[in-house]
């Protein structure tokens, strides 16, 4: 199938890290996307990593990959209220237009 | 630049209308895609452009018609919507995929919330 999964709810702490976990489906090669969308806006990429991939870090971002379970998680370092938000994973299949949106996780900030 | 505009930002039309959703971006990109997004759901593909030809039509119904101009536009004309039709629109535009590298991430517009009564 194409279900990309993702939980539906996160809730942190101002200053804690945030844990964003997405389970894709296609086993070839693969781009996988983190999106941030903001009420009522558009999505902003966030960042993205191939398959070949284990691991990308982009200033408070860290992207994790697992092939085997094909596992991606997003971790947010010093969460900030700013950072409340969908976040949404997405996966491409190398050579094709077609993204696959997760069901995107919604992360709420308190201070 | 890696700004996608669009508009309008909200357009709110009646079931007999017609109207027309516009988006342009100057990245240079030759693939441009229109999704649809309800609320609380994932963005759903509508269909891609890639050099100006249509690419992926996801099964839409015919009463929304795209359009690519050229290069660094998109349009999505509406005619004869339905209630359900309203949503948010939104546009995206990436790097031809046969040319795949670091840069072929998409990049999202704003959108056009859409409502249709």
């Amino acid at each position: 199938g194409e279900d990309v999964e993702q939980s539906l709810f996160l809730s942190v702490r101002e200053g804690d890290s945030s844990v964003i976990n997405c389970t894709y489906t296609d086993s070839s090669s693969t781009y996988l996307y983190w999106y941030k969308q903001e009420p009522g806006a558009g999505l902003q990429l966030l960042t993205y990593i191939f398959s070949n991939m284990d691991m990308k870090q982009d200033q408070r971002l860290t992207v994790l990959l697992n092939k085997k379970d094909k596992h991606l998680s997003l971790r947010i370092a010093d969460t900030q209220t700013g950072d409340s938000a969908i976040y949404f994973c997405a996966e491409r299949a190398s050579g094709t237009y077609k993204y696959i949106f997760g069901t995107g996780t919604r992360l709420k900030v308190l201070a | 630049d890696t700004e996608v505009t669009q508009t309008p930002k909200h357009l709110v039309m009646g079931m007999t209308n017609k109207k027309s959703l516009k988006c342009e971006q100057h990245m240079g990109h030759r693939a441009m895609y229109w999704y649809k997004q309800k609320a609380k759901k994932p963005p759903e593909l509508m269909f891609v452009y890639s050099y100006e030809k249509l690419s992926i039509n996801e099964s839409v119904p015919s009463r929304f018609s795209p359009e690519c101009p050229n290069s660094s536009l998109l349009n999505l004309h509406l005619h004869a919507l339905q209630p359900e039709d309203s949503a948010l629109y939104l546009c995206a535009s990436s790097q031809d995929v046969g040319q795949e590298g670091p840069n072929t991430e998409a990049f999202f517009g704003q959108g056009t919330r859409l409502t249709v009564v």
